[in-house]
């Protein structure tokens, strides 16, 4: 139980187009999921926090218009690039949770999507 | 703020060999604290968590106990394998549902 899946794994986009990855958790209600960006050979770096029919909360330093989030169901979160550029190249990570009786204790994450940007 | 503070690396071993990797961390109250492992080019997968103080997390060989007088939560395994090769990354969950994790321990084990 507990699975997040991610699609794409990989994509390759040319610079000023814009990337939309999903993720969806398949076996359960996933009331907030969480993106997460790594650079190679670093730690992941919280990126927002999405609730299922609320705005995404983002963290200092992170653009909302560059990167759109939308949690439109309670098993599917999108993250859109708007306008990538080579720098947005990155390892995108989601991961969800659900609530229990009082705070969240797990988070499940997905397998990655690594972004290329020409 | 919270934080978690890893022992750097690349740690690299020999096959069977006894494994530590220290992790301590600063929070206010006794957030959970996790073990992740990732694999090159995958996602994180959970390899043990513990949720209150005195705690021992444990999975495939793997073992850490929530240490609040020392705020220390060290992962050890008493004999490495090969496919143990991965990085490791400690992490509490904050009071708001974030994950806050540390830097990163790279592993690798030679035969």
């Amino acid at each position: 139980g507990a699975v997040v899946s991610q699609h794409p794994s990989w994509v390759i986009c040319k610079s000023g187009t814009s990337v939309k990855i999903e993720c969806r958790s398949l076996d359960f209600q996933a009331t907030t999921m969480f993106w997460y960006r790594q650079f190679p050979k670093q730690s992941l770096m919280l990126m927002a926090t999405s609730n299922e029919g609320s705005k995404a909360t983002y963290e200092q330093g992170v653009e909302k218009d560059k990167f759109l989030i939308n949690h439109a169901s309670l098993t599917l979160s999108t993250l859109t690039v708007t306008s990538a550029h080579p720098e947005d190249s990155s390892f995108y990570i989601c991961s969800a949770a659900y609530t229990g009786t009082s705070v969240y204790n797990e988070q499940f994450f997905g397998p990655g999507t690594r972004l290329t940007v020409l | 703020g919270d934080s978690v503070t890893q022992m750097e690396g690349p740690v690299t071993l020999s096959e069977e060999a006894f494994l530590t990797i220290n992790c301590t961390y600063t929070a206010t109250g006794y957030p959970s604290l996790f073990w992740y492992v990732q694999y090159p080019g995958e996602g994180l997968q959970l390899l043990l968590k513990a949720t209150k103080a005195d705690d021992k997390g444990s999975n495939k060989g793997f073992e850490a106990t929530y240490r609040k007088e020392t705020t220390s939560f060290h992962l050890e395994k008493g004999s490495v394998q090969v496919s143990d090769s991965a990085v490791y990354f400690c992490a509490l969950l904050h009071r708001g549902g974030k994950l806050i994790f540390g830097q990163g321990t790279e592993l690798s084990v030679k035969p």
